[in-house]
């Protein structure tokens, strides 16, 4: 069964000040990781998808990397509009063709 | 907006009730994934439907059932109610199904309250 564990829980972060999040996967062959962002009360809002290790991508202050064990988002001079919970899902040969999620990072980024 | 319309947004029903929660997939996208997410888990995983055809099933209870319609809108059906099925229920779509390539967007939920 696919198993996705992301960290930190929580993280709390000054304007400005950078860093990055972890999602760690098991998976039994994989055939896309997602990241996606989610506000209080509303939809996950897709970002990114990583097929292969060595792949990154960006957006603005966001960059996610692809390892084959696990995948970060790192967040560059975020800013207070950057608060949100981040979540990470894998799609695999072994799961049929759902997304199976991680409980996902809630970033606050404070003034 | 992602395109995936949900209906209805909010929705309070008592406790051994049936409700239905309708959802349209973007133009053109012809799979459909329904996730449940409560406040101590994170999105699980329904059901998904690719062209009116049941390709793939989660954690759904035997009191929850689902279907997508010729015109490619999804119903969910949730019956017997209990406390434990408030939640937000996500719809989901993309073009394939799952395919690599292929992002899955989702709706903005809706958010039932079982009293």
């Amino acid at each position: 069964e696919d198993q996705v564990t992301q960290s930190p829980e929580a993280l709390r972060l000054q304007e400005g000040e950078s860093s990055s999040l972890n999602c760690s996967y098991t998976v039994s062959g994989l055939r896309g990781l997602f990241w996606y962002r989610q506000d209080p009360g509303k939809g996950p809002e897709f970002l990114f998808t990583l097929y292969s290790a060595g792949e990154e991508k960006e957006k603005e202050r966001l960059k996610a990397t692809l390892t084959k064990k696990e995948s970060f988002l790192h967040i560059t001079a975020p800013k207070p509009e950057d608060s949100a919970t981040y979540l990470c899902a894998v799609l695999s040969t072994g799961g049929g063709n759902k997304l199976t999620f991680g409980t996902g990072t809630q970033l606050k980024v404070e003034l | 907006d992602s395109g995936v319309t949900q209906t209805p947004k909010h929705l309070i029903t008592a406790t051994g009730q049936r409700v239905t929660l309708r959802c349209s997939p973007r133009s053109g996208d012809l799979s459909v994934y329904w996730y449940q997410q409560s406040l101590d888990q994170g999105l699980q995983f329904l059901i998904q439907y690719y062209n009116g055809e049941e390709r793939a099933k989660g954690n759904i209870l035997e009191r929850f059932s689902a279907q997508q319609f010729p015109d490619l809108h999804s119903e969910l059906n949730l019956s017997s109610l209990e406390l434990g099925d408030s939640a937000l229920y996500f719809c989901a779509s993309s073009v394939e199904v799952g395919r690599a390539g292929n992002t899955i967007y989702f709706g903005e939920g809706s958010w039932l309250t079982v009293v």
